[in-house]
């Protein structure tokens, strides 16, 4: 069956340096890959999506990169601001039209 | 950008009553709406597909009889909660697809239930 992993629950990095959140995903092959940033007792909010034969995509401080081989995706946040502070999702594509989430990796930023 | 509104934002109901959830998106038209259940510290769960004019498709597990969906609308589904147990408590959240071509999705901001 369809696995997604994100490898940290939890990673505290200090203001200014580079966040990396992983994503990894077996046992199918999607098409694109998406991020999203999910604040306390709100909805997801849409970030980033790169597909299948984008190696990276940038926005603004945000980068990602999709390795179909290693079957991963990372996700750097640069020059991190206590704002950054929220739960990251990856949602690699389903093929059946559905967004299935990983778990999660709540991202803290300490000042 | 696309907005999607969810009502009520928290509930708070009775063991053993219904409590209706209205998922809206405001300005586009959204022939599928996917409805999450997320429990705390949890990842969401997706529950089930709501698609217009037709039954909603649920993923295993999740009791149809329970969790009643109705898309009368292309701009509304909503899911009804049937005979709540605490159990049920969680938060709900409503997303549709942006139409852009890509699966993008906008979420509502969630519907808080707690059965007491």
């Amino acid at each position: 069956s369809q696995k997604i992993e994100q490898n940290s629950e939890a990673l505290n990095i200090q203001e200014g340096k580079t966040a990396t959140l992983t994503c990894n995903y077996t046992n199918y092959s999607p098409a694109y890959l998406q991020w999203y940033r999910q604040d306390p007792g709100r909805g997801p909010v849409f970030l980033l999506l790169i597909r299948e034969n984008e190696k990276e995509k940038r926005k603004e401080r945000l980068k990602v990169t999709f390795d179909t081989t290693l079957k991963q995706s990372l996700f750097h946040i640069t020059a991190s601001q206590p704002a950054d502070s929220a739960t990251y999702l990856c949602a690699p594509e389903n093929r059946d039209d559905k967004i299935i989430f990983g778990k999660g990796t709540r991202l803290h930023i300490l000042p | 950008g696309a907005v999607v509104s969810q009502h009520p934002s928290r509930v708070i109901c009775k063991s053993g009553t219904s409590v209706k959830i209205e998922c809206r998106s405001l300005d586009f038209q959204a022939t599928t709406m996917f409805w999450y259940r997320q429990f705390p510290k949890q990842s969401l769960m997706l529950m089930a597909t709501s698609n217009e004019g037709s039954k909603a498709t649920y993923e295993q597990g999740v009791e149809k009889d329970k969790f009643l969906i109705n898309h009368a609308s292309l701009t509304l589904s909503t899911l009804t909660v049937t005979s709540a147990h605490p159990e049920d408590s969680s938060f709900y959240i409503c997303s549709a697809p942006s139409g852009t071509g890509v699966d993008e999705q906008y979420f509502g901001p969630g519907t808080r239930l707690t059965v007491t």
